[in-house]
């Protein structure tokens, strides 16, 4: 299971961090992915990192901004997103891989967090 | 324009087969062997279907079926239930720093 939360309302350049809670498998042995979906439109990766919190990969939109972590003691996975914008509003879903360091295959999601940044 | 560009629209009659397709339009996809495609209905957990552009995970009928011609993968749902209605979406990773989703595709069972 993953369960997302975390999400809210924020003012444009406010921060926000997402967390990802799994359970039922063995966290550490897995790349996590975050995935968002802006109103009315599709799936848009955003984040990711390795089973080992060492390879981190971002989109060009939020590098700089966001910051993906894991907590492997915690089964935890986060998101720091500052520098808020409002096209950073967007139902936001954590996923897990399917390897330690392998981004092509997401077996499972959360239902999802929703962030809205607006004045 | 997507890195993966979708049919934004299929249908289908019960009963009936629909193909989805998927064509890369970057070269970050490298072979495009990690291909994979995801049903989800906005608001809820998006579901894998297909992965490593053919693969069915345990649980997904094999009504469901994935095959790939150079860089266009396709998704084909073969007698088509009411249950299959929703959006689809392809995604790739080229074995580098980024992974690409296809913009989506509203599959609508008449």
């Amino acid at each position: 299971q993953l369960l997302e939360s975390g999400g809210g309302l924020v003012q444009p350049g406010g921060s926000l961090r997402l967390s990802c809670v799994a359970s039922g498998f063995t966290f550490d042995n897995y790349a996590m992915i975050w995935v968002r979906q802006a109103p009315g439109k599709g799936l848009e990766w955003v984040s990711a990192v390795s089973g080992g919190n060492t390879n981190k990969y971002y989109r060009d939109s939020v590098k700089g901004r966001f910051t993906v972590s894991r907590d492997n003691s915690k089964y935890t996975l986060f998101l720091q997103m500052n520098s808020l914008r409002a096209e950073d509003t967007a139902l936001y879903y954590c996923a897990k891989g399917d390897y330690y360091d392998r981004l092509g295959t997401f077996d499972f999601w959360g239902q999802g967090t929703m962030v809205t940044v607006s004045s | 324009q997507p890195a993966l560009t979708q049919p934004p629209s299929a249908s289908g009659s019960p009963g009936q087969s629909v193909t989805i397709s998927c064509t890369a339009t970057t070269t970050d996809i490298g072979n495009f062997y990690y291909v994979s495609w995801y049903q989800h209905h906005p608001g809820k957990a998006p579901k894998l279907m297909i992965f490593e552009v053919s693969k069915r995970p345990s649980g997904v009928p094999d009504r469901f079926s994935g095959s790939k011609s150079g860089y266009t993968a396709s998704l084909t749902v073969s007698g088509l239930q009411a249950e299959d209605e929703g959006d689809y979406y392809c995604s790739a990773w080229g074995g580098n720093n980024k992974v690409v989703f296809g913009g989506g595709t509203k599959l609508t069972v008449l």
